[in-house]
């Protein structure tokens, strides 16, 4: 079964340090996301990325915040400058269509602790 | 703003019987309600995508009801086996755009 892959599954950071966390999402699928769970809380939603362009972002996901889809297979979540408080699990997913009537699968995730 | 909530947080039955997990949302305008399957430490397994337009989903041992009027879905699993145990989470899409707004959760333990 199609699965979404993720890279790093675990990272440790010093605070101040740029990160790049790695998806491949599902190879047909043309919606991409990013979800965080902080350790004990919600998963949250970040940013939904469509034809090569954010399409919602939450109020999270700011400046320090940045996506890209560098070629026809990967699509990467960069923090700038982490703080300890960007300590969580980030979650890459993917759907085929909009989220209006469609699955949206997940990938395991990539746990990342600034310190 | 849509919330969701999952009571209980956490449940806990022996090997065999039947469970039901609760998920409310507070605005029932939803195009679908998503179950999701949480290991520890581990990633979402997507469960069950009930549409807005459907009452029951069926996969195997699961069942999930949709009820928008009220605000309610439940998720039931026949026959539970200590493979079940994990954290199950709901969620609604706020929009088409893929903003999921997700419950905290409910942890079940099956004891064999």
């Amino acid at each position: 079964e199609p699965e979404v892959t993720q890279t790093p599954s675990h990272q440790v950071t010093q605070m101040g340090q740029e990160v790049i966390l790695r998806c491949v999402p599902i190879s047909n699928h043309l919606y991409f996301y990013w979800y965080r769970q902080i350790l004990g809380q919600k998963v949250e939603f970040l940013v939904s990325f469509y034809n090569n362009e954010i399409s919602e972002k939450s109020e999270i996901f700011d400046d320090q915040f940045s996506v890209e889809r560098p070629d026809g297979s990967n699509f990467t979540l960069k923090i700038r400058s982490t703080k300890l408080e960007d300590s969580a699990m980030y979650f890459c997913a993917s759907s085929d269509w909009d989220s209006s009537g469609n699955t949206i699968y997940f990938g395991e995730g990539s746990w990342l602790t600034v310190v | 703003k849509q919330e969701v909530t999952q009571i209980p947080a956490a449940l806990s039955v022996p090997e065999g019987e039947n469970l039901v997990l609760n998920c409310s949302f507070t605005d029932s305008a939803i195009y679908n309600l998503q179950w999701f399957r949480q290991d520890p430490g581990k990633g979402l397994t997507s469960l069950l995508l009930i549409q807005s337009s459907q009452r029951e989903q069926t996969s195997g041992r699961l069942n999930a009801s949709l009820d928008k009027s009220s605000g309610r879905s439940t998720l039931y699993i026949a026959a539970s086996q200590p493979g079940d145990s994990a954290t199950y989470l709901c969620a609604v899409p706020t929009d088409s755009w893929g903003k999921l707004q997700f419950g905290a959760g409910t942890q079940v333990v099956v004891t064999p």
